[in-house]
């Protein structure tokens, strides 16, 4: 069955740097786009980044542009999220969540069950 | 400020019937893009409720539906009971921002 299974949050001080993954399983994980995801404590869910298929384009809310950069390894079926300059308004829960298709026009139909990360002092 | 609109809350009685609206701009459902919608139930990961705007995944209950007219979309549930009690979120492309992009959410509650 599919899976996706997020890891490497944690707490981190203003300005550091955190490196989330995400291991996919039971589906053809080259042949998916792959979004990030984040809902704040008590708040909506915001999308964050996506890439598609074969790693060539990325794509990033303006919120974290120039900040995180999302890759991904189809050898390994991971995607990443390489977090830098966090701030506190970054605390949130991180969702990874598979595309439908290949280039991100379509819906996430599959998430994992999130990762917290806090940015704290 | 959400780029798709959603009221914050609806409610209702068990059996009746709700709707949830979600507004967009010409820039992402005006524009033609597909909407989406995800089921989030208390202290879990959102959950793939209806895609392409009417169309429901394997095991979710034919008490869904959804609809596109426009700018704006709306999620249906009837026969409300007592375990759709969730957060509900709408989701769309936008190209202006050249991603994806949600509404702020709907608590649902059931009197």
């Amino acid at each position: 069955q599919m899976q996706l299974v997020e890891s490497g949050g944690g707490v981190v001080q203003p300005g550091g740097s955190l490196r989330l993954s995400c291991a996919a399983s039971g589906f053809s994980f080259r042949s998916h786009g792959m979004h990030w995801v984040r809902q704040a404590p008590g708040k909506g869910l915001e999308w964050v980044a996506f890439i598609q298929y074969d790693g060539d384009n990325k794509y990033y809310a303006d919120s974290v542009k120039g900040r995180f950069i999302i890759s991904r390894d189809n050898f390994k079926n991971v995607v990443y999220l390489q977090m830098n300059s966090l701030r506190p308004e970054d605390t949130a829960v991180f969702y990874c969540a598979k595309d439908r298709g290949s280039s991100g026009y379509y819906d996430l139909d599959f998430w994992g069950q999130g990762i917290l990360v806090t940015v704290s002092s | 400020q959400s780029v798709l609109t959603q009221p914050p809350s609806v409610s209702g009685a068990p059996g009746q019937r709700v709707t949830i609206s979600c507004t967009g701009t010409g820039s992402n459902i005006g524009a033609g893009y597909d909407v989406h919608w995800y089921q989030q139930l208390p202290g879990t990961a959102p959950k793939l409720l209806i895609y392409r705007n009417n169309n429901r995944p394997s095991g979710v209950p034919d008490r869904f539906s959804g609809s596109k007219s426009d700018t704006s979309a709306s999620l249906a549930i009837t026969g409300l009971q007592a375990e759709d009690e969730a957060d509900y979120y709408c989701q769309s492309y936008d190209s202006s921002l050249s991603g994806s992009v949600f509404g702020g959410g709907t608590k649902l509650t059931v009197l």
